[in-house]
C-alpha cells in the first residue's frame, strides 16, 4: 500500500508568482485536505476535497484554490504569493469524506522571497 | 469557532519520569479529540483518538468535557518519545466543516537519558 506523496519537496518562488503543489492519496482513499504549517506553528486546514468538490473550507483568501481529480489525487494552487505564504504545506488523505483518520504526507515546502 | 491551545511550547523530562502534554480545547458541542506525533525526519502521524479509548505506546488521554480538556499522559517516559506532539479537535458529523481538524501549537518533548 502507497502512502500520501506529495511534490516537490521544496521550491523557491518570487512574491506574485503562482505556484502548484501536487498530492497523490493513499491507495482506496477518496477525500483530500490540504494545510499550511508556519514555522513553530500547527497545522492550518485550508480547504478539503471529497469525489472532486471541494467540502469544507478554512479561513483562507480564493487565491489559494484547488482541485481534485477523478483519480483522487489533488493540487494546491496559490496565486499572488506573499511572502506570508512561505509555510511547508501538507495533504493528508482519508477514506468516506474525512470521517476516518487522516494520513498525512510529508509535506512541501515553500519559500517566497 | 474551535480552538486548541497547548500551553506548552516545550518540555523536558527524565527517562522513566511520567509526563503530561496539556491540551485544551474550545468548542461548542460534543467533539473528536487526537493527538499526533511527529517524530525527527518523519511525517505527522496519529498516536491516539479519544474514541478509541485506547493505549498507544504507553501513551493515554482522557477527555474531560467539564475542563475541555484532553491531556495526554504516560507514566515512564522513555527517550524514544522524544517528537513534536500535537492535539487536534474534529467537529461533529454533519457541520460544514466536518472532516477539519484544528490544531494546536504543538509541544516538542525531550526526554533525556
Amino acid at each position: 500500500e502507497t502512502g500520501v506523496t506529495q511534490s516537490p519537496t521544496h521550491l523557491i518562488k518570487t512574491r506574485g508568482q503562482q505556484v502548484t503543489l501536487r498530492c497523490s492519496s493513499q491507495s482506496g482513499h477518496n477525500t483530500v485536505s490540504w494545510y499550511q504549517q508556519a514555522l513553530g506553528q500547527g497545522p492550518q486546514f485550508i480547504f478539503q476535497y471529497y469525489r472532486e468538490e471541494e467540502n469544507g473550507r478554512g479561513n483562507f483568501p480564493p487565491r489559494f484554490s484547488g482541485l481534485q481529480f477523478p483519480n483522487y489525487s489533488s493540487e494546491l494552487n496559490v496565486n499572488a504569493l506573499e511572502l506570508d505564504d512561505s509555510a511547508l504545506y501538507l495533504c493528508a488523505s482519508s477514506p468516506m469524506g474525512g470521517t476516518y483518520e487522516q494520513y498525512f504526507g510529508p509535506g512541501t515546502r515553500l519559500t517566497v522571497t | 469557532a474551535q480552538r486548541v491551545t497547548q500551553p506548552e511550547k516545550l518540555l523536558s523530562v527524565f527517562k522513566g519520569a511520567p509526563v503530561e502534554l496539556k491540551c485544551n480545547y474550545s468548542y461548542s458541542g460534543s467533539p473528536e479529540l487526537f493527538w499526533y506525533v511527529q517524530y525527527s525526519r518523519q511525517r505527522l502521524q496519529l498516536l491516539l483518538r479519544h474514541i478509541s479509548r485506547e493505549s498507544i505506546k504507553g501513551f493515554t488521554a482522557d477527555l474531560n468535557k467539564g475542563e475541555t480538556s484532553f491531556h495526554l499522559k504516560k507514566p515512564f517516559a522513555q527517550e524514544e518519545d522524544s517528537a513534536m506532539y500535537y492535539c487536534a479537535l474534529r467537529g461533529v458529523a454533519g457541520g460544514t466543516s466536518y472532516g477539519k481538524l484544528t490544531f494546536g501549537q504543538g509541544t516538542i518533548l525531550t526526554v533525556h537519558p
